[in-house]
């Protein structure tokens, strides 16, 4: 079955500080990895996405991942936090070969870390 | 943005209203999916529509009623709300559907509905 934690529910960092978000997987194939990013009241943007090429995965705004299969994380980083950056981010697992189950259908989203940032 | 376009963006309505939530994909894609998002809460599928082919999770209730008339439309038909289905509703899109063994399962999301049952 898959899984997915994300390690902390609320980060506060300074403004042009570095900015990590912790995510750890469990997945019985290779699985796709994905970050989302959502700001109040809006949609899910997708901010980048791991699928078995290089494990580092550069994104959007600044951001990237580094996929880590012995510690089965894929953690979120950006060098320089900015204020718009402030927002709530789900990491999510996906096999694509997996059709749909229960609630969550292929797509595993993690609880999501809501990211503060301090002037 | 995204070209996922859902509307209206706020709906406000009453236990006993019939409305219907709107969703239009842009992007050429072959699966849409309604999500549910409540507060504090992780992100519920509700419906696929996946090359003309519906799944839905059991656990949702018969109040909601999806129609998919093309693969570019999606609607979540809702009546007889109630006041626990308060949420944003999120429409995606992916362009391969899940389980045919394409790579790009990822969703595009639309803005939302925020739905309040009153």
């Amino acid at each position: 079955a898959q899984s997915v934690t994300q390690l902390d529910s609320h980060v506060s960092v300074s403004e042009g500080t570095p900015v990590l978000l912790r995510c750890n997987y469990s997945s019985s194939y290779s699985p796709s990895l994905f970050w989302y990013v959502q700001h109040p009241n809006k949609g899910l943007q997708l901010l980048l996405k791991y699928t078995s090429a290089a494990t580092l995965v550069k994104g959007i705004n600044g951001f990237e991942a580094e996929f880590k299969k012995s510690e089965t994380s894929f953690h979120l980083t950006k060098p320089s936090a900015h204020m718009s950056d402030a927002a709530e981010y789900f990491c999510v697992v996906s096999d694509h070969r997996r059709r749909y189950g229960g609630s969550q259908g292929n797509l595993i989203f993690g609880k999501g870390t809501k990211l503060s940032v301090k002037p | 943005e995204t070209g996922v376009t859902q509307t209206p963006r706020h709906l406000v309505m009453g236990m006993t209203n019939k409305k219907s939530l709107k969703c239009e994909q842009h992007l050429g894609h072959n699966a849409m999916y309604w999500y549910k998002q409540s507060a504090k809460k992780p992100l519920e599928l509700m419906f696929v529509y996946s090359l003309e082919e519906r799944v839905e999770n059991n656990s949702v209730p018969s109040r909601f009623s999806p129609e998919c008339p093309n693969s570019s439309h999606l609607f979540l038909h809702l009546h007889t709300l109630q006041p626990e289905d308060s949420a944003l509703y999120l429409c995606a899109s992916s362009q391969d559907p899940p389980g045919q063994g394409g790579e790009n399962t990822e969703a595009f999301f639309g803005q939302g509905t925020r739905l309040t049952v009153v």
